[in-house]
């Protein structure tokens, strides 16, 4: 199975902040690795597809890069409504397996 | 509107059953895998089992095997999971999601809370 890390596991940042989490793939997972956001009682939302692409009527601020075994998902300026836990999942082999996941916090 | 509604989750006691169901509206899933992904209490996300579209494919998690069963009635439009011997680890928000391939899952129900305890 394709093992999924993610780092941090939490980070506190304010609105208007850069963030960036990273997602590694334990084998190279070309460009299969997806993003979603999920906040809390709520499923998760798929943000970014295939690394990079960004899902139809996700905010622009989002933006997704890497491939092979290292990627990166980055907030260009955080907003009040992005405070939620993000993960990754790779697609490129089965079982698909996601990340443990990272909480962005308000500081 | 599109969207998958699960319903069925519940109280049980170890070593009882559950079925769960995932009803489809607004798209048809009759072309696409689907999956239920289960999440436990603050923790991550999961792959329990999943189908391909014209449920002659089935494959479930380690943890899951032998005990639960995924179906679906692409005519009803709708995805099941029947579950028996639960036990305490199988606790845990169940969702539906619809499988794109490199596209992701998308979308999800809205989950439904399986609770394994006595």
């Amino acid at each position: 199975d394709i093992q999924v890390t993610q780092s941090p596991s939490s980070l506190s940042a304010s609105v208007g902040d850069r963030v960036t989490i990273t997602c590694r793939a334990s084998q190279s997972i070309s460009t299969l690795l997806n993003w979603y956001q999920q906040k809390p009682g709520t499923p998760p939302k798929i943000l970014i597809y295939e690394s990079s692409t960004l899902q139809s009527g996700v905010p622009s601020r989002f933006g997704g890069s890497g491939a092979g075994t290292d990627f990166t998902l980055t907030i260009s300026s955080l907003q009040p409504e992005d405070f939620a836990t993000y993960f990754c999942q790779q697609s490129y082999s089965n079982p698909l397996t996601f990340g443990p996941g990272t909480k962005v916090e308000i500081k | 509107e599109v969207q998958l509604v699960e319903s069925g989750g519940g109280l049980v006691q170890p070593g009882g059953s559950l079925r769960l169901s995932c009803a489809a509206s607004g798209f048809t899933i009759s072309n696409y895998w689907m999956y239920w992904v289960r999440q436990a209490p603050e923790k991550g996300l999961v792959w329990v089992s999943r189908i391909n579209s014209a449920a002659t494919i089935t494959d479930y998690a380690d943890s899951v095997k032998g005990r639960f069963t995924i179906s679906r009635d692409n005519a009803k439009n709708m995805l099941s999971l029947q579950m028996n011997s639960l036990r305490a680890e199988d606790t845990a928000v169940y969702y539906c999601a619809m499988y794109r391939g490199p596209r992701g899952f998308d979308p999800w129900g809205q989950g439904i809370l399986v609770t394994v305890s006595s």
